[in-house]
């Protein structure tokens, strides 16, 4: 089974200030792990992703999530928030072992707020 | 990456009515899937679109309610049936061409049931 958990409903960042968003999973073999964006009546835009490799992976618009195995995270950030980076954030994970699913699970969404 | 187009992009029906949403893909892909989603809140899969043979529902999802057509490699239609106020809501398309890459999605279909 695998399971996705995005504890904060909303993060709230002043323009400028470093942004962290925040995600936690579980599978019971080796994870694939994705960040998407959903900006107002869009679909989800993929942002980065994680497969195998260096454990910090960086994306479009400036984001870069690092995978920590050990506490099986793997949260969004960038050093610098933007206004325009304002959406809707989303966490997903696909077990990759013997019999995993091309299914990705996806977490609940975290609304991203950044303030001028 | 690919791209996929969707349509309608909106649609207001009346309740008891039926709406077929398309998703055209620009490559061919390995797996289609049809989510809905509540404004501001996560995705909720409705089936695997199978190409060639009947879709693979999720809990709560029944082919007589959501019928999904998928001819070939780069086409899927999702029909909502006999809609009703609950079906307001917004649908979307996806696919994945390899369990290594990222899924990619539609633009969404937003439907409002009157």
């Amino acid at each position: 089974a695998q399971s996705v958990a995005q504890p904060e409903d909303q993060v709230n960042v002043a323009e400028g200030n470093p942004l962290t968003v925040k995600c936690t999973y579980s599978v019971s073999g080796n994870p694939y792990l994705f960040w998407y964006v959903q900006y107002p009546n869009r679909g989800l835009q993929f942002l980065l992703k994680y497969i195998t490799g260096d454990n910090l992976v960086k994306g479009s618009y400036g984001f870069e999530a690092e995978f920590n195995k050990s506490q099986t995270s793997f949260h969004l950030k960038k050093p610098s928030a933007l206004v325009s980076d304002s959406a809707l954030y989303f966490c997903a994970v696909r077990d990759i072992t013997a019999g995993g699913s091309y299914i990705p699970t996806f977490g609940r969404g975290t609304s991203l707020i950044v303030h001028p | 990456s690919a791209v996929i187009s969707q349509k309608p992009s909106r649609d207001i029906c009346q309740r008891g009515t039926s709406l077929t949403i398309q998703c055209q893909v620009d490559s061919q892909v390995t797996m289609m899937f049809w989510y809905r989603q509540q404004p501001g809140q996560s995705l909720t899969l409705i089936a695997t679109a199978n190409q060639g043979s009947e879709a693979t529902y999720e809990s709560g999802f029944v082919i007589d309610k959501f019928p999904i057509s998928r001819p070939n490699l780069t086409f899927s239609t999702l029909t909502v049936s006999n809609m009703s106020p609950e079906d307001s809501s917004i649908y979307l398309c996806s696919a994945v061409d390899r369990v290594d890459t990222e899924a990619f999605f539609g633009q969404g279909t937003r439907l409002t049931v009157v």
